[in-house]
């Protein structure tokens, strides 16, 4: 059974670094593309972007290039960089796994989420 | 970016109702479609993927139709534990992209 589980800081401060981590358990983390998603409180959810075989990599051009996304294939983590966040950053950031299945795609599991909040 | 348009934000409807989401892209996504339901503070659970196709273990009052641009999910007898926010989602091409969501309430 294949579980993810984010963790990092639950407060940043507006124009720092936002860092979250996934612990992926249950499947190689090479194997599979992974994805960062998130949802503002009250609100719909926004696919920030993927990683796959620690190399490729594509994000959401909402997000101005401020994201970036890694992989530690020694500990089967991903991880998430968003620079310069601002208070409409704050929001519950979700890990999932892209599932892929001849033409379709879809993300499943995902992780439990994790709320960062940006506050001064 | 494909816009992903569902309708309505909201309804109310009683336990045994016939419910029917719609979803709309703003172009052609073939069957690249799949929708999610999201309880109250819970993570979004994948119901139909390929726009049609069921998840594992989903029951089968709900169903996913349509191909191209327009596509509905239905639950043929509203259940207590239906009550969520349903999510539809391309996977047609990137940035992926979800609808603003669909509340049903009681």
């Amino acid at each position: 059974q294949v579980q993810l589980q984010e963790s990092g800081p639950g407060l940043v401060k507006p124009s720092e670094t936002l860092s979250l981590t996934c612990t992926v358990s249950g499947a190689p983390i090479n194997s599979y593309y992974w994805s960062w998603i998130r949802q503002p409180p009250g609100k719909g959810l926004e696919w920030i972007g993927y990683i796959y075989y620690s190399v490729r990599t594509n994000y959401n051009p909402s997000l101005k290039s401020r994201a970036t996304i890694s992989v530690d294939t020694s500990k089967n983590q991903f991880s998430l960089k968003l620079t310069s966040v601002t208070a409409a950053d704050t929001a519950v950031y979700y890990c999932a796994r892209e599932t892929l299945n001849g033409d379709y795609l879809w993300f499943d599991p995902w992780g439990q989420g994790t709320l960062v909040t940006v506050s001064p | 970016d494909i816009q992903m348009t569902q309708s309505p934000a909201s309804l109310s409807a009683s336990v045994g109702d016939r419910v029917t989401i719609t979803c709309r892209a703003s172009q052609s996504i073939s069957s690249n479609l799949n929708w999610y339901q999201q309880k109250a503070g819970k993570v979004p659970k994948l119901l139909i993927f390929g726009a049609s196709s069921f998840q594992i273990g989903v029951p089968s009052r709900f169903t996913g139709s349509g191909s191209g641009t327009d596509f509905s999910l239905t639950i043929s007898s509203l259940q207590p534990e239906d009550f969520a926010t349903y999510y539809c989602q391309q996977s047609y091409s990137t940035p992926w992209t979800f609808g603003q969501g669909t509340k049903v309430e009681i």
